[in-house]
């Protein structure tokens, strides 16, 4: 089945910094690509997704990189704000057999003001 | 709309002793699916149902068992709870599609196995 690794466990920026967050799976097939931010306390809420007929995608200060070859994909936030801080999950989908995400064991952002 | 939504918030339990979660969505989606959320483990799939009538085993299904009562609702039953099974349990939903498609989650139930 899929592997989802993600690194950092943890990550502490300041303000207005930038913040890197990275994922690597196993499955070759797996097709999306999915970040996910979790908030303490609250339900997992997709923050942007890419697929894999497309190499980055970028939403205001959010981006997404994929590199299929090496099978990694990496969430970007450009000009860090408190309100950023959260937990993020990266999860990737195959298309045939197990429908469903696979997820990363999540990143914990801190932006300290 | 509400969504997905999940009863009940918070359940206490003895070992052994057995309960339901509940879980519908008004979305019109084909593909729920329930994950357990344990501290550094992030989200693990306990069962899923890609569409209404059928549900399969994902990565930790020992204990659990689901019923897919119909295209909107989705039950988690643990018959004999144990305290590894202390954890945040999160239903979602989403369209199903080859491309892939947001899974859209509930607010969680905390479960406590005493």
């Amino acid at each position: 089945g899929e592997n989802v690794e993600q690194h950092p466990s943890t990550l502490s920026v300041q303000e207005g910094d930038s913040a890197v967050i990275k994922c690597t799976y196993s499955d070759s097939a797996s097709n999306y690509f999915p970040w996910y931010k979790q908030e303490l306390g609250k339900r997992p809420q997709l923050i942007i997704d890419i697929r894999s007929n497309v190499g980055e995608k970028k939403d205001q200060r959010i981006a997404v990189t994929l590199n299929k070859t090496a099978k990694h994909f990496s969430l970007h936030i450009t000009e860090t704000q408190p309100e950023d801080s959260a937990v993020y999950f990266c999860a990737a989908l195959r298309p045939t057999g197990r429908r469903a995400l696979t997820f990363g064991s999540g990143t914990r952002l801190q932006v300290q003001p | 709309n509400a969504g997905v939504t999940q009863t009940p918030k918070f359940q206490v339990l003895k070992t052994g002793q057995s309960m339901t979660l509940q879980c519908a969505q008004d979305m019109n989606h084909n593909s729920m699916y329930w994950y357990r959320q344990d501290p550094g483990m992030g989200l693990r799939l306990i069962y899923y149902s890609a569409s209404e009538g059928t549900t399969d085993k994902g990565e930790v299904p020992n204990g659990y068992n689901v019923s897919r009562l119909n295209k909107r609702e989705f039950s988690l039953r643990l018959e004999s709870a144990a305290p590894s099974q202390t954890s945040v349990y999160f239903c979602a939903s989403s369209e199903a599609g080859l491309a892939g498609n947001e899974q859209f989650f509930g607010p969680g139930t905390r479960l406590t196995v005493l």
